[in-house]
């Protein structure tokens, strides 16, 4: 069965930084992998996703992530973290049909 | 497009109650999905309907929750009795039948049995 593993359940950045949450997959198939985000009292909303159309896939809100099959990795990267970035992220990937498994979310703190 | 409409956004109860949580997808969508979420076990996925057909019951905990989809636009999440363990998150998503379409969430009903 398909696995992700979001290495860091807190991450803590400066205004300003770089951001990066990561992601390791463990799948037996080529995988669908998608990053969502979750603001306090929300559902959750879609980030971006790989379909194995481009290893680099760019998302909303200057969020990009790059698949990377040798290391099982789609790590999540913004170059320079905003306050309104704060909020938890998730990594998942696709099993059979739409079924998504999700990570265990981290958490993102954004200082002033 | 109104989004995946979940009520209520908050229910309290006492446990032996019993409670419905509903949701609405987006309409066209044909996948269903109903997630749990609680701060020990994250997101769970309990069950998932296509075209309004159970697929997958796996993950609902035990015989007290029960879930249905009598048409296109309705799904409810029933739980008989309540316990206060189930007090978590609930939320309800959907998405097309492209396979891979990504999930749009609700913005789940809190519950907390006392």
């Amino acid at each position: 069965a398909q696995s992700v593993t979001q290495l860091g359940s807190h991450v803590s950045v400066s205004e300003g930084a770089l951001v990066l949450l990561r992601c390791n997959y463990s799948s037996s198939v080529p995988p669908y992998l998608f990053w969502y985000v979750q603001y306090p009292n929300q559902g959750l909303q879609l980030l971006l996703k790989y379909t194995s159309a481009a290893t680099l896939v760019k998302g909303i809100n200057g969020f990009e992530a790059e698949f990377k099959k040798s290391e099982t990795s789609f790590h999540l990267t913004k170059p320079s973290a905003h306050m309104s970035d704060a909020a938890e992220y998730f990594c998942a990937v696709s099993e059979y049909g739409n079924k998504l498994v999700f990570g265990a979310g981290t958490i993102l703190r954004v200082k002033s | 497009d109104a989004g995946v409409i979940q009520s209520p956004r908050h229910e309290v109860t006492e446990m032996g109650q019993e409670v419905t949580l509903r949701c609405k997808p987006i309409s066209g969508h044909d996948y269903l999905f109903w997630y749990r979420q609680t701060m020990m076990r994250g997101l769970e996925l309990l069950i998932y309907f296509n075209n309004n057909v159970p697929i997958d019951d796996s993950g609902m905990p035990e015989d007290r929750f029960s879930a249905k989809m009598p048409n296109a636009s309705f799904s409810t999440l029933k739980i008989q009795p309540s316990e206060p363990r189930d007090s978590a998150v609930y939320f309800c998503a959907s998405s097309t039948s492209s396979y891979n379409s990504p999930l749009h969430f609700g913005n789940g009903t809190r519950l907390t049995v006392t």
